[in-house]
């Protein structure tokens, strides 16, 4: 039980397009769903909050109009990232509260390239 | 302030042998602990967690953690190390009922040699 999947779990783009990521909690609702950021051999870096039903909550420094958070259903939420640019690249992990347990699950993550 | 601090940028370990690793954790209410591993390019796994009750947990792959609230410490130990045991292990500490983000640790990447 608690699985949160990805998609994709890689994506290559040009420069200037949007790339959409779903992050889908597969056994279990979660009402509450975290959005983060992983440069190369470094921690965790969140990104926003995703509640369903409202909108995100982002941490200071994220822009949202770039990371579009949609969490519309209480097992999906998406996060796009809108004209995306070369400093975009990164491995992007979200993450699903399983309000059973109290406890985060994550996703396997995304691994985004922008030429 | 919260936060995790893991002293530990690196450990090296032979097959076989002991592991712990250190966390230490700033947190104003009665924390939740977590222990997660993350291979190469992979998202997190859940090791263990630590809510209330026994201060000694046991989780996944072998692993157990100690929690000892008089040093503000969570460290995870392993009795004997296995070759997959390999990857990146991150501390986490959050509030009671999951809503809020959790805080990271830096992590400890472990490497194990035969």
């Amino acid at each position: 039980g608690a699985v949160v999947s990805q998609h994709p779990s890689r994506v290559i783009c040009k420069s200037g397009t949007s790339v959409k990521i779903e992050c889908r909690s597969l056994d279990f609702q979660a009402t509450t769903m975290f959005w983060y950021r992983q440069f190369p051999k470094q921690s965790l870096m969140l990104m926003a909050t995703s509640n369903e039903g409202s909108k995100a909550t982002y941490e200071q420094g994220v822009e949202k109009d770039k990371f579009l958070i949609n969490h519309a259903s209480l097992t999906l939420s998406t996060l796009t990232v809108t004209s995306a640019h070369p400093e975009d690249s990164s491995f992007y992990i979200c993450s699903a509260r399983d309000s059973n347990q109290e406890t985060q699950y994550f996703g396997p993550g995304t691994r985004l390239l922008v030429l | 302030a919260q936060s995790v601090t893991q002293p530990d940028i690196h450990i090296t370990v032979s097959e076989g042998a002991s592991l712990e690793l250190r966390c230490n954790y700033s947190y104003g209410a009665t924390p939740y602990l977590f222990w997660y591993v993350q291979s190469p390019g992979q998202g997190l796994q859940l090791l263990l967690k630590y809510f209330s009750g026994d201060t000694l947990v046991q989780g996944i792959k072998g692993f157990e953690a100690e929690f000892k609230r008089s040093q503000s410490s969570f460290n995870l130990r392993k009795p004997s190390v296995h070759w997959s045991d390999a990857a990146e292990y991150f501390c986490a500490v959050g509030a009671a009922g999951g809503n809020t983000p959790l805080v990271f640790g830096k992590g400890t990447r472990l490497s194990v040699i035969a």
